[in-house]
């Protein structure tokens, strides 16, 4: 099964700073299969971003995703307040489905 | 808008079944995608139990297959998790979730608020 490290583990920010998450695969992942999820305390995943790149409906362009093969990347570009949660990324490429184990973004 | 529901005891002694039901609002079950099971441990990260068809075709995660059923029951439009033989370590938070999107068929699209399952005697 492909393994995903997400880097770092806590990332400890201010409103209006900009977040960088990292998300790396075993093997590589083809056709960008990787997903995105914010998951707040007390709440379900909510999908941001698939295909590597591409927004889910309804989020906001201060989320975007980059990268390839093994080495992806979630940008937030400037913080809001609502933005602190956890964020998973997820490969899609080959079964058993699997998520990295999360970056938590908290207020410094 | 597709709108999910697990639903189940809350509680399950060591040794016996979790039996979860999803109920799906929205959308219809027959008209497409896969419908999965997600599970997160306290504390935990995230972790796909399978998912089912809706012509019952199934595909799960080698680590917990031996134990896992899935079913459908289109006619309900609701879907099925039993999961034999637990122990504490299968106590989490389960959540229910449609695989897919119109532009990615694999992604976890939509999901329900999540039962927490405690395994106790």
């Amino acid at each position: 099964e492909i393994v995903l490290t997400q880097s770092p583990g806590t990332l400890s920010l201010s409103p209006g700073e900009r977040a960088t998450l990292s998300c790396r695969a075993s093997q590589s992942v083809s056709s960008s299969n990787l997903a995105w999820y914010q998951q707040k305390p007390g709440q379900a995943p909510r999908l941001l971003i698939y295909g590597a790149s591409s927004r889910a409906t309804g989020i906001p362009d201060r989320f975007s995703g980059s990268g390839s093969g093994t080495d992806f990347t979630l940008t937030i570009s400037r913080l809001e307040p609502e933005d602190f949660a956890v964020y998973y990324c997820q490969q899609y490429d080959s079964s058993p489905w699997t998520f990295g184990q999360g970056t938590k973004v908290e207020i410094k | 808008q597709v709108q999910l529901q697990e639903s189940g005891p809350g509680l399950v002694k060591p040794s016996e079944t979790l039996s979860l039901i999803c109920a799906v609002s929205g959308y219809s079950i027959s008209s497409g995608y896969y419908w999965g099971w997600i599970r997160q441990a306290p504390g935990k990260g995230l972790e796909w139990i399978g998912s089912i068809y809706h012509s019952g075709s199934t595909y799960g995660n080698p680590s917990l297959k031996s134990r896992v059923t899935l079913s459908v029951d289109t006619s309900k439009n609701q879907f099925s998790l039993k999961l034999s033989s637990v122990t504490a370590a299968d106590t989490a938070v389960y959540y229910c979730a449609r695989q897919g999107i119109s532009a990615a068929p694999w992604v976890f699209g939509y999901w329900g608020q999540g039962t927490l399952v405690t395994v106790s005697s």
